[in-house]
């Protein structure tokens, strides 16, 4: 089993749509979490950190389950610009810890 | 406001031929790291260095040297470049609590003749 699984999609959405992405992570020493958007050959860039009481940044709402082991990416009124891939990214245990990268979700948003 | 800076953007090689990639960071950070990524496959961990000094392998090391140069560089080097190590290199770099993420350089394009 895969320490972050993510659905790999596509998700095919129109403008304006709402979408949900969801990552399950499976060691429980996970300490953080985000999400990050990479665009087709260009780097990931971080979208946002995920907090344990769910946070918003403009369209973009984070929420963690820590009980359940998951974390999603909301996105309201998408945009054609929205189209790329959302890796979810988890940092596991403290000190010396190590990141996990998910495979990615891909998402296109259509006119 | 450079952050993760990478050189060459792209580069072709000649089987057999050797070749560093450059990556610095200006955010004092203490962790790097050098990923590739195939096209349509994710991020692999090639080798990291968790402060100065310090470096270790990753998932996938093989053909592959790294050197920390210093807290602001960490370079990656392929002694002896094989068709299969075409693929786009990432650098990104961290700092030292769990809470930060890592930021990424916008790659190098290495292809492999």
């Amino acid at each position: 089993r895969k320490e972050v699984e993510q659905d790999p999609g596509p998700f095919n959405v129109p403008e304006g749509a709402t979408v949900a992405f969801n990552c399950t992570y499976s060691n429980s020493a996970s300490q953080s979490f985000f999400w990050y958007r990479q665009d087709c050959r260009k780097e990931p860039k971080l979208l946002m950190s995920v907090y344990s009481s769910g946070n918003e940044d403009g369209r973009f709402t984070a929420q963690l389950n820590r009980a359940s082991q998951y974390i999603s990416l909301l996105i309201r009124d998408s945009k054609l610009s929205d189209s790329a891939t959302y890796l979810c990214v988890v940092n596991i245990g403290a000190g010396g810890f190590k990141t996990i990268f998910g495979a990615g979700t891909r998402l296109f948003v259509k006119a | 406001n450079a952050g993760v800076t990478q050189t060459p953007k792209f580069q072709v090689l000649k089987t057999g031929q050797s070749m560093t990639l450059q990556c610095a960071q200006d955010m004092n950070h203490n962790s790097m790291y050098w990923y590739r990524q195939d096209p349509g496959m994710g991020l692999r961990l090639i080798y990291y260095s968790a402060s100065e000094g310090t470096t270790d392998k990753g998932e996938v090391p093989n053909g592959y040297n790294v050197s920390r140069l210093n807290k602001r560089e960490f370079s990656l080097r392929l002694e002896s470049a094989a068709p299969s190590q075409t693929s786009v290199y990432f650098c990104a770099s961290s700092g030292r609590q769990t809470s930060q993420p890592q930021h990424f350089g916008d790659g190098t394009r290495l292809s492999i003749l």
